[in-house]
């Protein structure tokens, strides 16, 4: 089957650091996107790695390890309003359809 | 410019009623997905237009769900005669070509009673 991993829940601290990482075992791959929900609104692209290595846009990054099937986004300076879910997504297959994780609830506190 | 938007934005039904939902995409994006989110479980691909036909239907649950995208504009979601296991939000992205970013919209709350 196809399936992605992700941890359900992490909490930090304002200004500080967090990584949410993402493992995938999907019958195809063309590359890893990540969405940012908030409340249950429209999720939101934040970033896209079609190949090995990291992507950096303002505070957050995205990494992309295809050998071993995991990549991992990373938000710096955290500020209150990140607080949201975050999707790890496969593109995969010909007609580009996402296959979504489950999701990663961030919760900052100050 | 408008982003994907999706009516209604809720809905409450039946068990046995018919709702449909509704599409629009950012105009001039061919491709068009549906996608769902069950109560507590991960966003699940529904199926894929490129304008008006459709790509890849794989993730249509039964026969109760039809899709249409006349034109090759907006897109209707019909679900014909609704179950409980039905409810969830339906998700709406859209994009300029495959593969590229997806644009979703605030997606349709759908509570089958």
């Amino acid at each position: 089957g196809q399936s992605l991993e992700q941890p359900s829940e992490v909490t930090a601290v304002e200004g500080a650091i967090v990584q949410i990482n993402c493992t995938y075992q999907t019958s195809g791959f063309y590359g890893l996107s990540w969405y940012q929900q908030h409340d249950g609104g429209a999720p939101t692209f934040l970033s896209y790695n079609a190949l090995d290595g990291l992507e950096e846009t303002g505070r957050f990054s995205s990494f992309l390890s295809r050998s071993d099937s995991y990549g991992y986004l990373l938000l710096q300076e955290l500020q209150m309003k990140d607080s949201a879910s975050y999707f790890c997504a496969v593109e995969g297959g010909a007609t580009n359809k996402l296959i979504f994780g489950t999701g990663t609830l961030l919760a900052v506190q100050p | 410019e408008a982003g994907v938007t999706q009516f209604p934005s809720h809905s409450v039904i039946e068990k046995g009623q018919t709702v449909t939902l509704r599409c629009d995409p950012i105009s001039g994006h061919d491709n068009l997905y549906w996608y769902r989110r069950v109560m507590g479980k991960e966003i699940k691909f529904l199926l894929h237009f490129v304008k008006e036909s459709k790509q890849d239907e794989s993730g249509m649950p039964n026969n109760r769900f039809l899709a249409e995208r006349t034109g090759g504009t907006y897109s209707t979601l019909k679900v014909q005669p609704a179950e409980l296991e039905d409810s969830g939000v339906y998700f709406c992205a859209s994009s300029l070509r495959g593969p590229d970013i997806q644009y979703f919209g605030a997606g349709t709350r759908l509570s089958v009673l």
